[in-house]
């Protein structure tokens, strides 16, 4: 167990919805990264916050948006859905003073 | 911006023998080198990492080797084993606070008993 929380496991959706994915970052880290996996495909980096503001972009889509909260805990939201989106979404965490990340078992998104 | 690239995307060995995966990067300011590991369907989980003040690192039957000259560093798994079956990721990062870790492209390696 990483200590990286997300929820929900696995969700199905149709086409053109909205869904939120939710991560809880381990104990005292302060920075959450969302990664993009689809089917049989790398780690695509979408974004980062630290401490709640943004700071890096990656290749995220105008459709998808994220923000983290003062409890630290961040959300990705999706909207506008296609097949192309269904993937597996995973958030991951670090402190400031250490590289290493942690990675959430990640969010199964389906899109139908 | 930082691009890493990894070779080879599959690579089959019997049991017993040795694996080795190469990556290179194109940033010269990184200076952290982790590797994961991500079985079908779970998290990449981190195995090893090496910074770079250190060219060789190992932990049991894998190790890390650096060459910041040549930019590319390496995953040598010996003695593999049939749970070593997975794929195997190669990233970089810049030690800047908000490092972001750019990942290689994966490499499936399969062990066969």
């Amino acid at each position: 167990d990483s200590g990286v929380t997300q929820t929900p496991k696995h969700l199905i959706t149709a086409t053109g919805q909205r869904v939120t994915l939710r991560c809880s970052p381990r104990s005292g880290d302060l920075s959450v990264y969302w990664y993009q996996q689809s089917l049989d495909q790398g780690l695509q980096f979408l974004i980062q916050y630290y401490n709640g503001e943004e700071r890096a972009k990656g290749n995220i889509l105008e459709r998808f948006s994220a923000q983290q909260f003062p409890d630290l805990h961040s959300e990705l939201n999706l909207s506008s859905l296609e097949l192309g989106d269904s993937a597996l979404y995973f958030c991951a965490s670090s402190d400031r003073d250490r590289n290493t990340i942690y990675f959430g078992e990640g969010s199964w998104l389906t899109v139908v | 911006g930082e691009n890493v690239e990894q070779h080879p995307s599959t690579l089959s060995v019997q049991e017993g023998d040795s694996a080795v995966i190469k990556c290179t990067y194109s940033d010269s300011a990184s200076n952290y080198f982790p590797w994961y590991k991500q079985e079908l369907g779970k998290r990449p989980q981190l195995i090893i990492d090496i910074r770079s003040n250190v060219g060789e690192k190992k932990d049991q039957r894998i190790a890390v080797t650096l060459n910041k000259t040549a930019k590319h560093f390496s995953l040598h798994i010996t003695e593999t084993q049939p749970e070593d079956s997975a794929v195997y990721f190669c990233a970089a990062s810049k030690n800047t606070g908000f490092q972001k870790l750019v990942f290689g492209t994966g490499t499936r390696l399969l062990v066969s008993p």
